[in-house]
């Protein structure tokens, strides 16, 4: 139980466009969702809270206007980096906490995304 | 500001040779440590989690133990497969219903033959 999809697992843009990455809960619902970006050698760093039916919530520095989350269903958050430039290329995964008492987040694949 | 440190920050070791991972942390009132196995170009398997201090738990060659100040993952007889990142997580309970994690840097695992 408890897992996680992206899509897609990667990505080559050119500069200036945009690109959506999806992120699924498959056997539970997830009124939270989270992005993390990860360069390399390093360790996760939180970008934003995704919650179902509102906006998300986003760390200090990261830009609202250039990473769009939207979280239309209880399954279902994307992640749109807008604008993309060579300095966004890096490797984004999500991941859901089920509902109940218990704090665990299920981490999705990865998506590595690199802009030309 | 909620602080984690992970160390070694790589770590060499034998099959079958068993040690352990350091997790220091600083929070506000922890309402949870969390340990992750990560393997290259993949995202965080969620492992353990800890919620106070003297609890313990295990699984196959695995053991995580929690005290005030720090976690500790003990990986006994290890295999080549055990080979990855591990990664230790705090949520503070200041972060409400956010669950917010905050990330160690990791130890880098490899097990050779």
């Amino acid at each position: 139980g408890a897992v996680v999809s992206q899509h897609p697992s990667w990505v080559i843009c050119k500069s200036g466009t945009s690109v959506k990455i999806e992120c699924r809960s498959l056997d539970f619902q997830a009124t939270t969702m989270f992005w993390y970006r990860q360069f390399p050698k390093q360790s996760l760093m939180l970008m934003a809270t995704s919650n179902e039916g509102s906006k998300a919530t986003y760390e200090q520095g990261v830009e609202k206007d250039k990473f769009l989350i939207n979280h239309a269903s209880l399954t279902l958050s994307t992640l749109t980096v807008t604008s993309a430039h060579p300095e966004d290329s890096s490797f984004y995964i999500c991941s859901a906490r089920p509902p109940g008492i218990a704090y665990e987040q299920y981490f999705g694949p990865g998506t590595r995304l690199t802009v030309t | 500001e909620d602080q984690v440190t992970q160390s070694p920050e790589a770590l060499r070791l034998q099959e079958g040779e068993s040690s352990s991972l350091n997790c220091s942390y600083t929070v506000s009132g922890l309402r949870g440590l969390f340990w992750y196995r990560q393997d290259p170009g993949k995202g965080p398997e969620f492992l353990f989690t800890l919620y106070s201090a003297g609890e313990e738990k295990e699984k196959e060659r695995l053991k995580a133990t929690l005290t005030k100040k720090e976690s500790f993952l003990h990986i006994t007889a290890p295999k080549p497969e055990d080979s990855a990142t591990y990664l230790c997580a705090v949520q503070p309970f200041h972060t409400g219903t956010a669950s917010k994690l905050t990330f160690g840097t990791g130890t880098r695992l490899q097990v050779t033959l």
